[in-house]
């Protein structure tokens, strides 16, 4: 069966500093990769989304950005955290290919606090 | 582009009543529509979905859902619920392009 990582769970930073959250899915190959973010209160903003390594569509301008550098690997970085960083990021996945997978499936999240 | 609204912020309902959240999407074509649920500090869990098909889906954990095109809607149901669907509740709309739209979510609070 899949599962879908994320690490670290809980990340403090201070302002300026940089980023690196990472999620890793397995059971599958090729796969669609989705960074959202979830602020207090509110729903899900896609941020990034991947449908091979190297290949990133990015949906959202931001001081954010993401990488592919594995078929299974998802990176969402930042040079320098803005207070409005904060918030909840989730990566998840869906099937890839031409037929491609509607369902996508979510990783338990990122806690970021910026101060 | 495709949107979700999902008009009720907070839901409080008996343990063993009967609840409903209210979904209800634009997009101009035949929609994928899902239902996640959120504990707090959690990840999103698939209760279930509709592609095509019977409009009435059966999901996770005694959920329902029913498919109305005429009135752009895709709630959700439960017969009698319990206190761990205490929870936030997410309906999603897909396009074509497998991106899916959120709605702000709806909050449900048990109460015994």
């Amino acid at each position: 069966s899949q599962t879908i990582h994320q690490w670290p769970a809980t990340l403090v930073q201070p302002v300026g500093s940089p980023l690196s959250l990472e999620c890793t899915v397995e059971g599958t190959s090729n796969p669609n990769l989705y960074w959202y973010r979830q602020a207090a209160g509110r729903g899900l903003q896609l941020l990034f989304y991947s449908v091979g390594i190297g290949q990133i569509s990015s949906e959202v301008p931001q001081n954010l950005s993401a990488s592919r550098p594995q078929d299974r690997q998802f990176i969402l970085s930042s040079k320098k955290l803005l207070l409005s960083d904060s918030g909840f990021y989730l990566c998840a996945w869906s099937g890839g290919g031409s037929g491609g997978g509607k369902t996508q499936y979510f990783g338990p999240g990122t806690r970021l606090l910026v101060l | 582009a495709q949107s979700v609204t999902q008009p009720d912020i907070h839901i409080t309902v008996s343990e063993g009543a009967s609840l409903e959240l209210r979904c209800n999407y634009s997009y101009g074509a035949t929609p994928y529509l899902f239902w996640y649920v959120q504990s707090p500090g959690q990840g999103l869990q698939l209760l279930l979905k509709y592609f095509s098909g019977d409009t009435l889906v059966q999901g996770i954990k005694g959920f329902e859902a029913e498919f109305k095109r005429s009135q752009s809607s895709f709630n959700l149901r439960k017969p009698s619920v319990h206190w761990s669907d205490a929870a936030e509740y997410f309906c999603a709309v897909g396009a074509s392009d497998y991106k899916l739209s959120f709605g702000a979510g709806t909050t449900v609070t048990v109460r015994a």
